[in-house]
């Protein structure tokens, strides 16, 4: 049974970076597509982006593009996503999921929550 | 980008009750439509997928329909736990967008 979890919270100042990671357990990475997801406080979701399961790479929401890297460490099991140039409204919770290829996500992280405070 | 539009909001319904929540995709998605629901402090989790599909372990009340651009969510007879806020997500082509989402409660 496949287990997602993410490290723990973060407090960061303005303009700095993040790197949050989820460690995949009961499958390898290798036969799993993830996908980050975030939830501002007291808002809706809002997908960050995904590995496309056709050539392996990652596909970013046009609101992340160009501060947003997700990368995976196929050697541990581990993805990571890492939002630089920080701003408060990037406090949030992040999830990363298992994505079934076109059949929803059904595995989720527990969330790791972002802080962006000065 | 494919805009989805969740309706309602928020709902009140007693239990026992019919709930409907639909979302309307921007342009034609097929079936590539997915439910979450999301209980207070918690992850998402997943209800239905390919727009009908019932996830594994998913209460049977539970149904989904639709196929295009209009999707339907069905709680048949709303119980005190499924107080929570439901979210379509299209995950048809990137990138994906989530319904707004919808605020269940309990009268």
């Amino acid at each position: 049974q496949v287990q997602l979890v993410q490290s723990g919270a973060e407090v960061k100042k303005p303009g700095a970076s993040v790197k949050v990671s989820c460690k995949v357990s009961g499958y390898t990475l290798i036969e799993l597509s993830m996908h980050w997801v975030r939830q501002v406080p007291g808002k809706g979701l809002e997908w960050v982006g995904g590995f496309d399961p056709e050539d392996g790479q990652p596909i970013y929401a046009q609101t992340f593009q160009g501060r947003v890297t997700m990368t995976e460490d196929t050697s541990t099991d581990t993805v990571y996503m890492e939002l630089s140039s920080l701003r408060s409204e990037d406090t949030a919770v992040y999830y990363c999921a298992r994505d079934r290829m076109g059949d929803g996500m059904d595995v989720w992280g527990q969330g790791t929550t972002v802080t962006v405070s000065s | 980008d494919i805009q989805m539009t969740q309706s309602p909001s928020s709902l009140s319904a007693s239990a026992g009750d019919r709930v409907t929540i639909t979302c309307r995709a921007s342009q034609g998605i097929s079936k590539g439509l997915s439910w979450y629901q999301q209980k207070p402090g918690q992850a998402p989790s997943l209800l239905i997928y390919a727009a009908f599909n019932l996830q594994s372990g998913v209460p049977s009340r539970f149904s989904g329909s639709g196929s295009g651009t209009d999707f339907t969510l069905t709680i048949s007879s709303l119980q005190p736990e499924d107080v929570a806020t439901y979210y379509c997500l299209q995950d048809y082509t990137t990138p994906w967008t989530f319904g707004q989402g919808t605020k269940l409660e309990i009268k």
